[in-house]
């Protein structure tokens, strides 16, 4: 299966700062995805993102494919930004099943 | 619309008892699956499907069974429970274009304990 690997595994910001998590997967994928996973355990989607470029609000990802990694910016981070971020690929081949790497905690202080 | 919801939200069981998690989805995805989320394992899929009357395993179907009667609904049931599946269980909804989903969404969990 598709090894998903994601940097920094802790990160820890003040406040205001910009920050930038990576994802690097083994295989060509159709489908990439961000999510945030918030400190009651839900799982917020940010990003389906298979290559390109996309932004919302203070948020940013790109993926290029063919280099197989993916980045996540968070810009002037809020205390409501801590939690959780996972990058996701899909396998289509095993029941379109969502391989999950391991994730990057984020804690942002006031 | 609503999403993906699931109840309950928490669940304490004995084991041996049996009980069903439910999931719905107001978006009219194809595509449906369960996931179950546990410290160092990350999520894992348990089952999945492609459409009403079709299901399928993922990686650890074993003291699972699913059905797909509707498009909306996608339950998950635990035969006998176990304390290996105290777990959080997260339902999942999306299109699906050819063999290749779209966004995957997901319900607000379900964390499940076994004594």
């Amino acid at each position: 299966g598709i090894q998903v690997e994601q940097s920094p595994p802790d990160l820890i910001l003040q406040e205001g700062a910009n920050s930038t998590l990576r994802c690097n997967f083994s295989d060509s994928v159709n489908n990439l995805q961000w999510f945030h996973q918030n400190p009651w355990g839900q799982l917020i989607n940010l990003f389906y993102i298979p290559s390109g470029t996309k932004q919302n609000g203070r948020l940013s990802a790109t993926t290029v494919a063919t280099e197989r990694y993916s980045l996540l910016y968070i810009s002037s981070s809020q205390t409501t930004d801590s939690g959780v971020y996972f990058c996701a690929v899909e396998e289509w081949a095993a029941g379109n099943k969502l391989t999950f790497g391991g994730g990057t905690r984020v804690l942002v202080k006031p | 619309n609503a999403g993906v919801t699931q109840t309950p939200k928490f669940q304490v069981l004995k084991t041996g008892q049996s009980m069903t998690l439910q999931c719905a989805q107001d978006m009219n995805h194809e595509y449906m699956s369960w996931y179950r989320q546990d410290p160092g394992m990350g999520l894992r899929l348990i089952h999945y499907s492609v459409g009403a009357g079709i299901t399928d395993q993922g990686e650890v179907p074993n003291g699972y069974n699913v059905s797909r009667s509707t498009t909306e609904d996608f339950p998950l049931r635990l035969l006998s429970a176990a304390p290996s599946q105290t777990s959080v269980y997260f339902c999942a909804s999306s299109r699906r274009q050819g063999e290749i989903t779209d966004t995957q969404y997901f319900g607000p969990g379900t964390r499940l304990t076994v004594l």
